[in-house]
């Protein structure tokens, strides 16, 4: 099926662990994204990588490290887990950046990953 | 700060009728408009992408941009109970290559049989 998939969907661990998400598309797009949905339902952007190259990243602690081996693939690292990383990691990609045709810029979501650090 | 804002709800119709979710945005630059439909415990999925003013049928939506007001709606005619969840608007920014999609928190529909 082509889609967004995420690993793990689950993810429980203790504080000051180090733990990884994994995120494959085969939609062929150029664009790939990490969201974070807080308990309040909030989706708030976290990093934008377009074929590889870092395009976006907000004000996210540094313990947070994505990667893109390639334009398929986006991980997420999170080293030194804290409470308040307890949350929902959403990836999703989009055919390409916005402003090039109407449709580049709409995005496909993955299914989650609920993390919770105890 | 480029915001969108959404009336959070629950906004209750009876099955059948018709349901009107609506949210405003800052950034006049804006030019691309979503909405999305996230059932509890699931992924945000694309309901209507709209790009210029007017309305945008697709089935039973219906999503009108007004640029001018920044005002961007959706309607969803013959309510029912499947169409209850959380619908949030996405509207994406202006500038170069760090576009983003800036999101409403979310209005929850209830459609009550």
């Amino acid at each position: 099926d082509t889609a967004v998939s995420q690993t793990p969907k689950y993810l429980v661990t203790q504080m000051g662990n180090d733990k990884s998400i994994k995120c494959e598309q085969n939609l062929g797009h150029d664009t790939m994204y990490w969201y974070k949905q807080d308990s309040k339902k909030f989706l708030k952007i976290m990093f934008s990588y377009n074929n590889k190259e870092l395009i976006i990243n907000e004000t996210v602690p540094n313990r947070f490290s994505p990667k893109s081996p390639d334009k398929a693939h986006l991980n997420l690292h999170i080293n030194s887990l804290e409470l308040g990383d307890s949350a929902v990691y959403f990836c999703a990609s989009s055919p390409g950046l916005a402003g090039r045709t109407s449709s580049t810029d709409t995005q496909y979501f993955g299914p989650g990953t609920r993390l919770t650090v105890l | 700060q480029k915001e969108v804002e959404q009336n959070s709800g629950p906004l209750s119709v009876p099955e059948g009728a018709i349901a009107s979710l609506n949210c405003t945005y800052s950034d006049r630059g804006s030019q691309s408009f979503f909405w999305y439909r996230q059932y509890s415990g699931k992924s945000p999925e694309l309901i209507m992408s709209i790009y210029s003013n007017g309305d945008k049928e697709d089935g039973r939506f219906t999503a009108q941009l007004n640029k001018a007001s920044q005002y961007v709606s959706l309607l969803i005619r013959d309510s029912q109970p499947s169409d209850s969840a959380t619908y949030l608007c996405a509207v994406n920014t202006k500038g170069g290559n760090n576009r983003k999609l800036i999101w409403g928190l979310g209005t929850s529909l209830a459609v009550n049989p």
